[in-house]
């Protein structure tokens, strides 16, 4: 079972509003991903971490959302002017190193933007 | 980029019949990893099984997957579905990046699995 710690878990905003959430990776895992899943269901990549470090990250990412792992401290999701179309549930999942090594996701954050 | 298909959007089957889901890849890398996760209902994906190994057969929870490079192909089969196998099922891919770094998972589209009685 994953234990990877996300909150909040529900977030409303108005259009325009910060919407930040979140995620306490798994002891040991040093990887960090944050992935979006639309009303769809489809999954999209957003930004990975190994550490404080960022490994990846989308073009969309880098304009409206930003990320952080600090050590010692939940990494953290931030979408700076939220905007109707991000509504979505948004998933942190950690790993160790290793391509073979599993992701665990966490519950998610379920954003709805008003 | 990497791409995964999945060409059942949605399945309907009954209790007690087989379970077979397609999943098939593209990808430049030689040796991509390849997972099946399940999602139920207000839940959060969960592994069910995955493979780096050409033509070896994994199993898990009465699941089982063949990676086979040759047809780029890592489709799910169950002999006997129950009622508790109804949920979303994902095919994904990831490789390695450059440096022996974890990269990012690519997802297929899903299916949506319903088992009745």
């Amino acid at each position: 079972n994953s234990k990877v710690i996300q909150t909040p878990r529900y977030l409303v905003k108005g259009q325009g509003q910060k919407a930040k959430m979140r995620c306490i990776p798994e002891k040991g895992h040093p990887v960090v991903f944050w992935y979006q899943q639309n009303k769809n269901n489809e999954f999209k990549f957003l930004i990975n971490f190994q550490n404080q470090e960022v490994l990846q990250q989308i073009d969309m990412t880098e304009k409206r959302f930003s990320a952080e792992c600090p050590s010692n401290s939940p990494c953290s999701l931030e979408i700076q002017s939220s905007e109707a179309g991000d509504s979505a549930l948004y998933l942190c999942a950690s790993s160790r190193l290793g391509g073979e090594d599993t992701q665990y996701f966490g519950p998610g954050t379920r954003l709805l933007v008003l | 980029g990497d791409s995964v298909t999945q060409t059942e959007g949605l399945v309907t089957l009954t209790e007690g019949l087989p379970v077979m889901l397609n999943c098939t890849y593209q990808t430049i890398y030689s040796n991509p990893f390849l997972f099946w996760y399940v999602q139920h209902l207000n839940e959060s994906p969960r592994l069910l099984l995955k493979s780096f190994t050409d033509n070896k057969r994994t199993e898990h929870q009465g699941f089982h997957a063949t990676l086979h490079k040759s047809s780029s192909s890592f489709h799910l089969q169950k002999s006997s579905a129950q009622l508790s196998d109804s949920a979303l099922y994902y095919c994904a891919l990831r490789r390695m990046n450059t440096g022996g770094l974890s990269g990012k998972l690519t997802f297929g589209e899903g299916t949506q699995v319903t088992v009745i009685s």
